[in-house]
């Protein structure tokens, strides 16, 4: 099956700095990858979603890179702010087969200091 | 539209007993599919239904158990629970079962407590 690993664990950044999560995955089937930001006591919010006909994609401060090659995809957030502050998780899932079962990564804990 | 909701949010069960939680898609979402979220272990899918049928299965025992209803509403049961059951279960719907319509949106999720 589909494993998700993600790196950093933790990640502190200054207000303003930019922040880079890197996942990678090992089926080279799958092609859905989103994102996701949980917030303390609240369900995952898909943030951005990539699917692997498409190299890069950008929303504001938010993009999402992918290299369906090595296997790995990446999350970058310019002019992070303190409401960034939560735990970000990486998936990612096959879509060929018509079922959803996401496989995720094990959680990013992004905090930015003021 | 209104999101994913579930019920209960929390719930406090003792070995042994079982427990059912619900789940209500987004309105005109046809896929449910729950996860399990520990610290331990992360997220981990359980199960996926579309049409009240089980399409898909993680890697999970028997004792969890589910079902879709014909307005799209789930139920997932754990029976015989075991302290390690304890978690935060979550529901997402998608809305459809081919196609590019892959998000999945989730609800904010029944916490479990097994004492």
């Amino acid at each position: 099956g589909e494993n998700v690993e993600q790196h950093p664990s933790t990640l502190s950044v200054q207000e303003g700095d930019s922040a880079v999560i890197k996942c990678t995955y090992s089926d080279s089937a799958s092609n859905y990858f989103p994102w996701y930001k949980q917030e303390l006591g609240k369900g995952p919010q898909l943030i951005i979603d990539i699917r692997s006909n498409v190299g890069e994609k950008k929303d504001q401060r938010i993009a999402v890179t992918l290299n369906k090659t090595a296997k790995h995809f990446s999350l970058h957030i310019t002019e992070t702010q303190p409401e960034d502050s939560a735990v970000y998780f990486c998936a990612a899932s096959r879509t060929d087969t018509g079922r959803r079962a996401l496989t995720f990564g094990s959680g990013t804990r992004l905090q930015v200091q003021p | 539209k209104a999101g994913v909701t579930q019920t209960p949010r929390y719930l406090i069960k003792t070995r042994g007993q079982q427990v059912t939680l619900s789940c209500s898609p987004i309105s005109g979402h046809r896929s449910v599919s729950w996860y399990q979220q520990t610290p331990g272990q992360g997220l981990q899918f359980l199960f996926e239904y579309f049409s009240e049928t089980q399409r898909n299965k993680g890697n999970f025992p028997g004792r969890f158990s589910g079902r879709q209803f014909s307005n799209s509403r789930s139920e997932m049961n754990v029976s015989t629970l075991e302290l390690g059951d304890s978690a935060l279960y979550l529901c997402a719907s998608s809305p459809l079962a081919t196609g590019d319509q892959e998000t999945q949106y989730f609800g904010p999720g029944t916490r479990l407590l097994v004492l």
